[in-house]
């Protein structure tokens, strides 16, 4: 299975933080799967955001539970991570990763940049 | 939330060196943690699970070991591709919190 990130590499101060991760080699339907988002910041720190199942219940991290939305697209077997209000501290390598019931993160995306800046 | 506290943040060591490093937790997780290596611009890489289950693929020079709050990583004899990154992460509970970090460097 492999995890492909995409979305703007660029967000202004205040507004929406908008990506998406396309699953090839796998289905977002498994239902022994979860998919979460993990960001890196430039000083290297590796946050968990949260994580969609595939019938969309989510879990989130509190420190973004305000300002981020998890959904997953079956359709399409993709998920999406929005994350309202930036401001810089938000600059990161946003990455999409694939855990089992135990959430350790056994398959990672490339990663996405992302700075915020106006 | 529990943290996860690494150390040291930067490990100088030799090709053929054997090195250990060190990932305590705030409070008891069990075996629940996870070793990560990064080299840069890369993601990271599943290395170990449940403490000591090396992942499929993972040289065996890696071994994990500890349980409750303390756990350590040990490379047995470094090669020149484990010169990286390595973090742990606990997943005992949520949020599942990285430590920040240990990196390998060439003396």
């Amino acid at each position: 299975v492999s995890l492909q990130e995409s979305g703007p590499g660029l967000v202004r101060p205040s507004e929406t933080l908008s990506l998406t991760c396309t699953v090839s080699g796998g289905s977002v339907k498994d239902g022994s799967l979860y998919w979460s988002w993990i960001r890196q910041s430039p000083g290297g720190g590796l946050d968990w955001i949260g994580y969609v199942f595939y019938n969309g219940r989510t879990s989130y991290n509190p420190s973004f539970k305000s300002r981020v939305v998890l959904l997953v697209d079956t359709s399409k077997n993709q998920l999406s991570l929005s994350l309202s209000s930036v401001t810089a501290v938000d600059t990161a390598v946003y990455y999409c990763v694939r855990s089992a019931y135990d959430k350790y993160f056994d398959v990672w995306g490339q990663g996405a940049r992302v700075t915020v800046s106006s | 939330d529990i943290q996860m506290t690494q150390s040291p943040s930067t490990l100088s060591a030799s090709v053929g060196d054997r090195v250990t490093m060190i990932c305590r937790a705030s409070q008891n997780i069990h075996k629940w943690v996870a070793w990560y290596q990064q080299r840069p611009g890369e993601a990271p890489n599943l290395l170990i699970n449940k403490a000591s289950n090396l992942e499929s693929g993972v040289p065996s020079r890696f071994s994990g070991s500890g349980s409750e709050t303390e756990f350590t990583l040990t490379i047995s004899s470094l090669q020149p591709d484990d010169f990286a990154t390595y973090y742990c992460q606990q997943y005992n509970s949520s949020p599942y919190n990285f430590g920040q970090g240990t990196t390998l460097e060439v003396k």
